[in-house]
């Protein structure tokens, strides 16, 4: 089958950097997004990954590494308002049900 | 460039009622995907249209069904509602749809309460 698996919790304080980590088991996929929701809202889209590598987007950097079947979120300089679920997503580039397939989610809380 | 819009909000329906849920996704658009999701849970993928035609679909009873429009509008529909339909449905709307790098633009959702 196909499944991403993230952390569920993740707690860190102001300032500080964390990763969120996403590992894959998907035979194949076009790459992979990282979505924020903050509770009560709507996802948004943070970073896609179509190549191995990182991508940096201000104090959000986003990894993949095919070979590994892994890729990462990262955050640096942490602040209040980062506090928010984060969903990793892939979307199989092979198949006829080409659903984009998501993680979980893990819920980041951030403290003073 | 107006985001996408879920109409209504908020809904209160009864056990073996059934509901219907519209959605218009960002103007160009052509493919729109619902989800549902429950407190705790992940976004547990309904299906997605894209030109009219359902493209893809989840693993969830023949009670949820959907259709999109012409303009690319689209509705869901829950039939004999249950307590567990109990929950927030989303809709999200990108270009294609295909290919990973599109991302999707969510709308505020429609949070719906069954008694």
């Amino acid at each position: 089958g196909q499944s991403l698996e993230q952390p569920s919790e993740v707690t860190a304080v102001e300032g500080a950097i964390v990763q969120i980590n996403c590992t894959y088991q998907t035979s194949g996929f076009y790459g992979l997004s990282w979505y924020q929701q903050h509770d009560g809202g709507a996802p948004t889209f943070l970073s896609y990954n179509g190549l191995d590598g990182l991508e940096e987007t201000g104090r959000f950097s986003s990894f993949l590494s095919r070979s590994d079947s892994y890729g990462y979120l990262l955050l640096q300089e942490l602040q209040m308002k980062d506090s928010a679920s984060y969903f990793c997503a892939v979307r199989p580039n092979a198949g006829n049900n080409r659903k984009l397939i998501w993680g979980l989610g893990t819920s980041l809380a951030v403290n003073p | 460039k107006a985001g996408v819009t879920q109409t209504p909000r908020y809904l209160i329906k009864t056990r073996g009622q059934q509901v219907t849920l519209s959605c218009s996704p960002i103007s160009g658009h052509r493919s729109v995907s619902w989800y549902q999701q429950t407190p705790g849970q992940g976004l547990q993928f309904l299906f997605e249209y894209f030109s009219e035609t359902q493209r893809n679909k989840g693993n969830f009873p023949g009670r949820f069904s959907g259709r999109q429009f012409s303009n690319s509008r689209s509705e869901m529909n829950v039939s004999t509602l249950e307590l567990g339909d109990s929950a927030l449905y989303l809709c999200a709307s990108s270009l294609a749809g295909t290919g990973g790098g599109q991302p999707q633009h969510f709308g505020d959702g429609t949070r719906l309460s069954i008694l």
